[in-house]
């Protein structure tokens, strides 16, 4: 079936350093993509998020690149800190106006070295 | 912060029992989807409730049944609990593409 999936489970970087986190997924109708934070107990948080018309946004430290022909999809994170240790989720919406119905990936570990 | 508030935080129940988990929406969200998130996983969604009616579903059994009040409120309710149904359930409230997160309810089923 459809999924999102993100290629490494763990990612371990050097306080400073930027970060770069990949998802690819296969629902090539797919209309709108989230970047979710989630910290140990803690709910998702929203980041970024980029509809399927652009290929790049951009935010405070953080930028999502979208690669439609190959359906793959990346968060760089600047100067990163050790407060951006948690699990990263790359999610999709079907369809723009389907109202957050969301298809979330496995997660990928940040882990930030001082 | 994100104003979606839920409730318990924590709760273990006995395998074959029934539990129902709440949720405040974000001020003027007047959708609410309900995710199941086992350790380790992303959240699957299980169903969302648009103006107090159902408005999609996941890949859940019956036994997973919903309600949203005029306020947008909402309400999860799983009967005949089973061990696989142990997870942490977020809530999520939205007034359009943008779904934000409560801290969710970790249910433990023994």
């Amino acid at each position: 079936g459809e999924s999102v999936g993100l290629h490494l489970p763990t990612l371990s970087v050097q306080e400073g350093d930027n970060s770069i986190i990949n998802c690819a997924y296969s629902n090539s109708a797919s209309d709108y993509f989230i970047w979710y934070k989630q910290e140990s107990g803690k709910g998702p948080q929203f980041i970024i998020d980029i509809r399927s018309n652009m290929d790049k946004r951009q935010g405070q430290r953080v930028t999502v690149l979208l690669n439609k022909t190959v359906k793959h999809l990346s968060l760089q994170i600047a100067a990163t800190q050790p407060g951006d240790s948690a699990v990263y989720f790359c999610a999709e919406n079907p369809a723009w106006g389907a109202n957050s119905k969301l298809t979330f990936g496995k997660g990928i570990t940040l882990s930030v070295r001082p | 912060e994100t104003g979606v508030t839920q409730s318990p935080t924590h709760l273990i129940k006995t395998r074959g029992q029934q539990v129902t988990l709440r949720c405040s929406s974000q001020s003027g969200h007047n959708t609410v989807s309900w995710y199941q998130q086992a350790l380790g996983q992303g959240p699957q969604f299980i169903f969302q409730y648009y103006r107090e009616e159902e408005n999609g579903r996941g890949n859940f059994p019956p036994r997973f049944s919903g309600l949203q009040f005029p306020n947008y409120s909402s309400e999860l309710n799983v009967n005949a609990l089973e061990l696989d149904d142990s997870a942490l359930y977020l809530c999520a409230s939205s007034l359009g593409q943008s779904a934000f997160f409560g801290q969710g309810t970790r249910l433990t089923v023994v």
